[in-house]
C-alpha cells in the first residue's frame, strides 16, 4: 500500500496563530481525507480533499477555520486557523486504496495550542 | 446509514492468553468491515478487512476476525496475546451500497496485555 508522510509530526502553537499541515502520498490517489482525533477519542472526519476543487466539509467544520488545498493527486494541506486550546488534537491525513477498499493513514500531526 | 459499536473501552488480557475485541455494526445493505490498530504516538495501521467470501479473515500480526451476519458482528481475535499488542483498536464499517467510500469508525478499544 502507499505511504503517507505528514509534517509537522508535532507542534506547540500559540493561541490565535495558524498552522498548515502537509500530507504527501508516494503514489497517486483519487481520494484524500483529513481527520481529527481529540485526546482519548475516536476519529472525526473533517473533510474530503478534492483535487482541483473546494474540499467537502463535514457538519461542524467550515472552510474559514480549516482551509484545505489539494493541488494534485499526491499532495494536500490542512490549515488550522486562529487556533484555540480546543484545537489541540491529532490531525490525520488519510487516502483511499480504491482497489483494495481500505483507508491508509499518515502518522498524524500532534498539535498543542497554548 | 452506517454505524459501528465497540462496547468495551478497555480490554485487559494476560500475555499468552487469547484475546477478543468486540465490534458490532449496522448498515442498510451489505458491509465492508475493517480493523485498524493505533500504537502510542502513531497513526492508524490497517490490520484486516472483510469484503466478501470466507467469514474468517486473517490479517497482520497474527490477528483474525470473524464476520457474523446474523449477529452483525466482526470481533477481532488473536490466539495468544503479546505485550506488544497493547494499543488502541478501531473497527470501521462501510455500506457496500451506500455510494460513499468513507467508513464510519468505532470509538476505539484500548487493549492492555499484561506480562
Amino acid at each position: 500500500s502507499a505511504v503517507i508522510s505528514q509534517k509537522p509530526s508535532r507542534d506547540i502553537c500559540q493561541r490565535g496563530t495558524s498552522l498548515t499541515i502537509q500530507c504527501q502520498v508516494d503514489s497517486q490517489v483519487t481520494m484524500m481525507f483529513w481527520y481529527r482525533q481529540q485526546p482519548g477519542q475516536s476519529l472525526t472526519l473533517i473533510a474530503t480533499a478534492n483535487q482541483g476543487s473546494e474540499a467537502t466539509y463535514e457538519s461542524g467544520f467550515v472552510i474559514d477555520k480549516f482551509p484545505i488545498s489539494r493541488p494534485n493527486l499526491t499532495f494536500s494541506t490542512l490549515t488550522v486557523s486562529n487556533m484555540s486550546p480546543e484545537d489541540s488534537s491529532i490531525y490525520l491525513c488519510s487516502a483511499l486504496n480504491q482497489e483494495a477498499g481500505e483507508l491508509f493513514f499518515g502518522e498524524g500531526s500532534r498539535l498543542t495550542v497554548l | 446509514a452506517q454505524s459501528v459499536a465497540q462496547p468495551e473501552d478497555q480490554v485487559n488480557v494476560a500475555e499468552g492468553n487469547p484475546l477478543t475485541v468486540k465490534c458490532t455494526y449496522s448498515v442498510s445493505g451489505n458491509p465492508y468491515l475493517f480493523w485498524y490498530v493505533q500504537y502510542p504516538n502513531r497513526g492508524l495501521q490497517f490490520l484486516l478487512k472483510y469484503i466478501t467470501g470466507d467469514n474468517l479473515v486473517k490479517g497482520s500480526y497474527g490477528f483474525e476476525a470473524e464476520f457474523n451476519k446474523s449477529q452483525t458482528s466482526f470481533h477481532l481475535k488473536k490466539p495468544s496475546a503479546l505485550v506488544s499488542d497493547s494499543a488502541l483498536y478501531f473497527c470501521a464499517v462501510r455500506d457496500k451500497s451506500g455510494g460513499s467510500y468513507i467508513p464510519t469508525f468505532g470509538r476505539g478499544t484500548s487493549l492492555i496485555v499484561h506480562p
